[in-house]
């Protein structure tokens, strides 16, 4: 069974640079798990940050970006803000038509 | 804009079926793949099912597989997710999303509102 791993919570300080990983227990995050990040606040539905490791979605800001570090994919936030605390899920495709989450990291700006 | 309103989601009792909808505006629906997500309460988030533009290729996690069954009908601009035989383990939110192209190989770019399914006695 593959599994997703990102950090449970973090911590930022207001207009600081934080980078989030995502890993797979099974082997390396590369391009070609379509590595995806998404932001969530309670009660919401979830919103598209990057998709395939790096594309901005539409309207999101330019100080989020998506890149593979090492053997992990990784989402850095730059500029931190306030409204940016929320819960951040990263989605891995892992072939055969089967696309797998992360278990969330849960950001706090303080 | 592009628009995706779920829909059906209602209290199940164990054992059951429910068929949710999901109704696509917006964009043209029948060129891109669709996903379903699901959040059980105070839980992250899961996958659940995919299915390509066309309907020719359908792909299902381990949890809800020979349970659950997507479609769509292009003609109605709807995605479709039929539960059976429901566990309390799938009580959850269940969101529609589109997927970024046609196949089942990419993410879910634009995601629904969701429609609440509560499975209980």
């Amino acid at each position: 069974q593959t599994v997703v791993t990102q950090e449970p919570s973090f911590s930022v300080s207001p207009g600081g640079t934080v980078t989030l990983t995502c890993a797979l227990t099974s082997g390396s995050v590369s391009t070609s798990n379509y590595p995806s990040w998404y932001q969530q606040t309670p009660g919401q539905a979830p919103r598209t940050l990057i998709y395939n490791t790096n594309t901005r979605s539409s309207g999101v800001p330019d100080r989020f970006s998506g890149s593979i570090l090492g053997n992990k994919a990784a989402l850095t936030i730059t500029g931190a803000q306030a409204d940016d605390e929320s819960d951040y899920y990263c989605v891995l495709f892992v072939g055969s038509g089967i696309w797998v989450f992360g278990g969330g990291t849960k950001l706090a700006v303080l | 804009q592009v628009q995706l309103v779920e829909s059906g989601g209602a209290v199940v009792q164990p054992g059951r079926s429910l068929r949710l909808s999901c109704a696509a505006s917006g964009f043209t629906f029948s060129s891109y793949a669709m996903h379903w997500v699901r959040q059980a309460p105070g839980k992250g988030l899961e996958w659940v099912a995919v299915i390509w533009y066309d309907g020719s290729k359908k792909y299902y996690a381990d949890s809800v597989k020979g349970r659950f069954t997507i479609s769509r009908d292009n003609s109605e601009n709807t995605l479709y997710l039929q539960m059976n035989s429901l566990r309390g383990d799938d009580t959850a939110v269940y969101y529609c999303a589109k997927a970024e192209a046609a196949t089942a190989s990419n993410p879910m770019d634009v995601w629904g509102q969701g429609t609440t399914v509560p499975v209980s006695s």
